[in-house]
């Protein structure tokens, strides 16, 4: 089990769908992120959190939204995907500065 | 090796050997360097970190040694289990909070 809990495990969509991935840590971790990862690929940077304000948006198109209610939790919102969105969401917490991520095991999206 | 299309670059060994993953990182300004492995199914896991202040670090039946001239990287599993079969990339930090993944490397252990 990871401290960094995800919701849902799995997710199937259609293209017209809104949909919403959790995150939530207990960690007191004040950075928070969310990779997106393709099979056999490596996790790719798509937003970061700093004391819940957006510090990072790697360019991620807009029907990806991003949400930090509160130091603990962490949201995705999801509108009008398309099937290449398709991917292993993780979501991933650290303390500030130069210190390890801490991952959850994943949204497994599919975008039908 | 790189990673060419679907396939990534995988490294098999016999139980009980020493494994070395490498990885060649991009940024030369990167100061924080960290390994993770990766499970069928589930999230980056760490292993180990070092700082660009240092050229090696020891943790258990792991060791990593950085070498900032040629920006590589390598990962050390002594003693490699079935276990430790898993993909294995490495992450570099720099600009504060960007972590970027290497392309990562699978290891196969054979019993």
């Amino acid at each position: 089990d990871t401290e960094v809990t995800q919701t849902p495990k799995h997710l199937v969509m259609g293209m017209t769908n809104k949909k919403s991935l959790k995150c939530e840590q207990h960690m007191g971790h004040r950075a928070m992120y969310w990779y997106k990862q393709k099979a056999k690929k490596p996790p790719e940077l798509m937003f970061v959190y700093s004391y819940e304000k957006l510090s990072i948006n790697e360019s991620v198109p807009s029907r990806f939204s991003p949400e930090c209610p509160n130091s603990s939790l962490l949201n995705l919102h999801l509108h009008a995907l398309q099937p290449e969105d398709s991917a292993l969401y993780l979501c991933a917490s650290s303390q500030e500065g130069d210190s390890p991520l801490h991952f959850g095991n994943g949204t497994r999206l599919t975008v039908t | 090796g790189e990673s060419v299309g679907l396939h990534l670059p995988t490294l098999s060994v016999q139980e009980g050997d020493n494994s070395i993953i490498n990885c060649a990182y991009s940024n030369s300004a990167s100061d924080y360097f960290i390994w993770y492995k990766q499970e069928s199914g589930k999230g980056p896991q760490f292993i180990i970190d070092i700082r660009s202040n240092m050229d090696k670090r020891q943790g258990q039946r792991v060791t990593v040694l950085l070498n900032k001239t040629v920006k590589h990287l390598s990962l050390q599993i002594a003693a490699t289990q079935p276990g430790d079969s898993a993909v294995y990339f490495c992450a570099e930090i720099y600009n504060f909070n960007k972590f970027y993944f290497g392309s990562g490397t699978k290891l196969n252990v054979k019993p």
